[in-house]
C-alpha cells in the first residue's frame, strides 16, 4: 500500500536535546512538507522540499531543521533552540507544484506527538 | 495575508440531521481549496480539492461547493461515524507556492 509512515507516534525531549522526527513515502512525490498542529490553532508549515537536495524555510523554522538525501525521506530535527517543542508534527507530500498549475493535493502521514519532559 | 476562518468551531448533530459546514476564505488568487477529515490523534485525511467557483464534489455523504469567498461542507443524513474534525485549507498563486493556510477545524458531533 502507497502512504505515508512517521516515526515514532510519541516522542519525548530533555531540555537542551536534539530529536529527530522520521518521515517515509512511497508515493513517488517530489514533494514533501512538515507542518506543526497547536491546539486552538490551523497547522503551520515548518519547512518544505520540492526536490531532492533542496529545501525552503516555511513560517514557523527557527529552532528546526531538515534535510532531504533521498526522495522518499525527509527528516526533521527539533534542536535545543526551538523553546516550546510541544506539540502534533505532521509531515506530507504531494506531486511537485508547478508554475502556472492548479494546486496539487497534500497528502498526510499519521503524525509523531513531541512532548518535552 | 491568506486567512482562513471556519465556523462553526463546533457542531453537535443528530444522527439524519443534515447541516453544513463553512469556510470562508480570503487568499491571493486560489490555486485550489482543501477539504480534510481529522480524527483525534490522527493526521488529516483528504476528502476533496476545488480550484474554481461553482465547482461541486461530492462523496457518500458529503458534498463540497465552492465560491469567490467561500467553501461550504454539506452533510447529508450524517451517522456517528462521520464524527470528527473537518479542516479547510487553500492554497495561494502567490508567496510561498507550496504552502496550505490552515482553518482551525470544524469539531462535528454526530450523536445517535
Amino acid at each position: 500500500d502507497g502512504g505515508i509512515t512517521q516515526s515514532p507516534k510519541y516522542l519525548f525531549r530533555k531540555e537542551g536535546q536534539n530529536v529527530t522526527l522520521s518521515c517515509e513515502q512511497n508515493l513517488n512525490h517530489d514533494a514533501m512538507y512538515w507542518y506543526r498542529q497547536d491546539p486552538g490553532q490551523g497547522l503551520r508549515l515548518i519547512y518544505y522540499s520540492q526536490i531532492v537536495n533542496d529545501f525552503q524555510k516555511g513560517d514557523i523554522a527557527e529552532g528546526y531543521s531538515v534535510s532531504r538525501e533521498k526522495k522518499e525521506s525527509f527528516p526533521l530535527t527539533v534542536t535545543s533552540a526551538q523553546k516550546n517543542p510541544t506539540a502534533f508534527y505532521l509531515c506530507a507530500s504531494s506531486i511537485r507544484l508547478t508554475s502556472g498549475r492548479r494546486g496539487e493535493t497534500q497528502y498526510f502521514g499519521p503524525g509523531t506527538r513531541l512532548l518535552v519532559l | 495575508e491568506d486567512q482562513v476562518t471556519q465556523s462553526p468551531e463546533a457542531l453537535r448533530l443528530q444522527e439524519g440531521e443534515s447541516s453544513s459546514l463553512n469556510c470562508s476564505y480570503t487568499v491571493s488568487g486560489l490555486r485550489g481549496l482543501f477539504w480534510y477529515r481529522q480524527d483525534p490523534g490522527k493526521g488529516p485525511e483528504f476528502l476533496f480539492t476545488l480550484y474554481s467557483a461553482g465547482e461541486e464534489k461530492e462523496k457518500e455523504r458529503l458534498k463540497a461547493t465552492l465560491t469567490k469567498k467561500e467553501s461550504f461542507l454539506h452533510i447529508t443524513a450524517p451517522k456517528p461515524e462521520d464524527s470528527a474534525t473537518y479542516l479547510c485549507a487553500v492554497q495561494a498563486r502567490t508567496g510561498t507556492a507550496s504552502k496550505l493556510t490552515f482553518g482551525t477545524g470544524t469539531r462535528l458531533q454526530v450523536t445517535l
